[in-house]
């Protein structure tokens, strides 16, 4: 079973910041918090993951609560092919090549 | 680099016959998983690969099944098909970074079971 919980849609407005919210308040210490999209038919893309601290890359930015019970996943400025479904995962380092997705939060970006 | 390549995109089987979907992995990678994705249950993880070995499996029949080669190049079939096999089945191969493995996926084969 996921371990998160997540809005299952959102819409936001091209340009604009997108927060995506995750929770996965029976987060364990060693467990990695993994954000992967997947465009509508397509593979899922891999975005970002993190541990503790915020992490950004070139697509996103992800902000861990002190906490670690839930994130954040931040794409800047929107744009429609950012429409997608998000999915937050929880998983042990050494689970990462067997993940277990959620349902995700369907993210519609609008002009 | 290139990515995930998956063979064939599309197909379309009969109940009771098997199929075969190839996978090979971006270059240098040495894991491939594979996953099953349905409107029903989503995506679910079937197995994973690495160095010609299977290392964690999913909860499937046994009419699942995978290997891998030397090459990495990997291959999933399912034998004696059943309408509910209609899915789009993923693969992924990994790297490792930032303390854990990052996974990339292919375009995936969508099969159908008529």
């Amino acid at each position: 079973d996921a371990k998160t919980t997540q809005p299952p849609s959102m819409d936001c407005a091209e340009g604009r910041a997108a927060n995506l919210p995750c929770n996965h308040s029976t987060i364990s210490g060693n467990e990695y918090v993994y954000w992967y999209r997947q465009i509508h038919s397509q593979g899922p893309q891999y975005i970002i993951h993190g541990l503790k601290n915020n992490e950004t890359n070139e697509m996103a930015s992800l902000i861990i609560t002190e906490d670690r019970k839930s994130s954040t996943l931040i794409l800047p400025h929107a744009t429609l092919r950012d429409t997608a479904v998000y999915y937050c995962i929880v998983e042990q380092a050494g689970s990462a090549r067997q993940l277990t997705f959620g349902s995700g939060t369907q993210l519609t970006v609008l002009p | 680099k290139a990515g995930v390549t998956q063979t064939p995109r599309y197909l379309i089987k009969t109940r009771g016959q098997q199929v075969t979907l190839s996978c090979s992995p971006i270059s240098g990678h040495r894991s491939v998983s594979w996953y099953q994705q349905t409107p029903g249950q989503g995506l679910q993880f079937l197995f994973e690969y690495f160095s010609e070995t299977q290392r964690n499996k999913g909860n499937f029949p046994g009419r699942f099944s995978g290997r891998q080669f030397s090459n990495s190049r990997s291959e999933m079939n399912v034998s004696t098909l059943e309408l509910g096999d209609s899915a789009l089945y993923l693969c992924a191969s990994s790297s490792r970074q930032g303390g854990t493995d990052t996974q990339y996926f292919g375009p995936g084969t969508r099969l159908t079971v008529l």
